[in-house]
This record gives structure tokens, sequence and C-alpha cells, in this order.
């Protein structure tokens, strides 16, 4: 099984600011087969990105994946405050394991 | 708009049984691959089970294979967990999840809101 790590484990940033988020896995991802979602308090995850860089439906441009292989990215140009949630990488071909989470805070 | 409700969570002694309903609507339920998530409350996700569209192929992760079983009813729209043998590390929030497809590989685009099963005595 594909084990996930992302990292930082928690990120402070500012509205406005541009955040990192990376995701290594510990063999290759199949055809980047690989998704980010976001989870808010008290809410259900929600899909961002799949394909590693295809944004889903009603995901506006500031979000941004890339990356192959082992190595992967979110990027968040500019933080919005409803952007401050836990962002979850996981592939979906052979594996389904979720990383573990990287908590995007206020700083 | 795709809709996923869950229910039947609850509190369960250990040992006990529980079974989950997922109802879905707003896409061709049939042809899309279910999944079901968990999470601990303050950790993270787990996937643990995922049946294709047709229903013909079930998959289980090894913390609950041989416990829980995962079956669908295309007809009513209805995603099913069982769960027996339950154990106090099965506490967590389960959520219904519908895949990108019908078939590996498949992500997952919409999710329920999720139903939370307690395992306590």
């Amino acid at each position: 099984e594909i084990v996930l790590t992302q990292s930082p484990g928690t990120l402070s940033l500012s509205p406005g600011e541009r955040a990192t988020l990376s995701c290594r896995a510990s063999q290759s991802v199949s055809s980047s087969y690989l998704a980010w979602y976001q989870q808010k308090p008290g809410q259900a995850p929600r899909l961002l990105i799949y394909a590693a860089s295809t944004r889903a439906t009603g995901i506006p441009d500031r979000f941004r994946g890339s990356g192959s292989g082992t190595d992967f990215t979110l990027t968040i140009s500019r933080l919005e405050p409803e952007d401050f949630a836990v962002y979850y990488c996981q592939p979906y071909g052979s594996s389904r394991a979720f990383g573990q989470g990287t908590k995007v805070e206020i700083k | 708009e795709v809709q996923l409700v869950e229910s039947g969570g609850g509190l369960v002694q250990p040992g006990g049984s529980l079974r989950l309903s997922c109802a879905a609507s707003g896409f061709t339920f049939s042809s899309y691959a279910m999944s079901w998530v968990r999470q601990t409350p303050g950790k993270g996700l787990e996937w643990f089970s995922g049946i294709s569209g047709g229903g013909s192929g079930t998959y289980y992760a090894d913390s609950v294979k041989g416990r829980f079983t995962i079956s669908r009813a295309n007809s009513e729209n209805t995603l099913y967990l069982q769960m027996d043998s339950l154990r106090a590390e099965d506490t967590a929030i389960y959520y219904c999840v519908k895949g990108s497809r019908g078939s590996y590989p498949y992500y997952f685009d919409s999710w329920g809101q999720g139903t939370l099963v307690t395992v306590s005595p």
C-alpha cells in the first residue's frame, strides 16, 4: 500500500499569502491518480483536485495542483478567509489511503 | 444536484452489529462506484470499503475485512454497510462517498454529511 506523507502538519499564514502544501508518496502514484480534498470543521471533505492537477467543478483557480511520480503539491495562490481548513491528499489507483492532512490556520 | 444521506449510526456495545444506509439521488446510481470512508474524531480519514457500480466488485481494507460487508440496491438507489463484531476502534464518523466512475480507478467527487458510530459498553 502506498503511504502518503503530507507536510507541513500545520501551516500558519495570513489572508492574501501563498500556501504551498506537499504530499509525498512512498512509491510512484500510477498515472497521476492523485486527488486533494478540503475539510472545514464540522463538514464533510470536498473534492478540490483530481488527476494531480485538474480542478473539480466550481473550485476557484487560486487552487493549483501539480506534481507526478512520488511528489505532489497543492498551491493556494492567495488565501481567502474560507480557505483556512485541513487538506488531504489521496491516491486513487491501487491504494486509497489518505495522507494525514495539513492544517492551514490563520496566523 | 448529487445528494447522499446516511442513516443508521448510533451507540452500540463492543461485539455488536449495526447497519448503515446511504440514500443517493441526483445521479444515475448504478453507473457509479461507491465507498465508505470513516474519520475518527479529531483525526484523519480512512477509506475502508468500496463497491463497483454494478455491485460485482467489493473491496475492503484489512482493518474491517471479515467484519464489515458493503452492498448496494441499485433499484432503490441505496448503499449499505453491515458492521459486525464492532470494536471500540471502529468509533468514527462514517461517510458515504460517490466515485467518479463505475469502477477502478475513481476519486471521490461527492460526500454525504456523515453519521456517527460510537462503540462503547
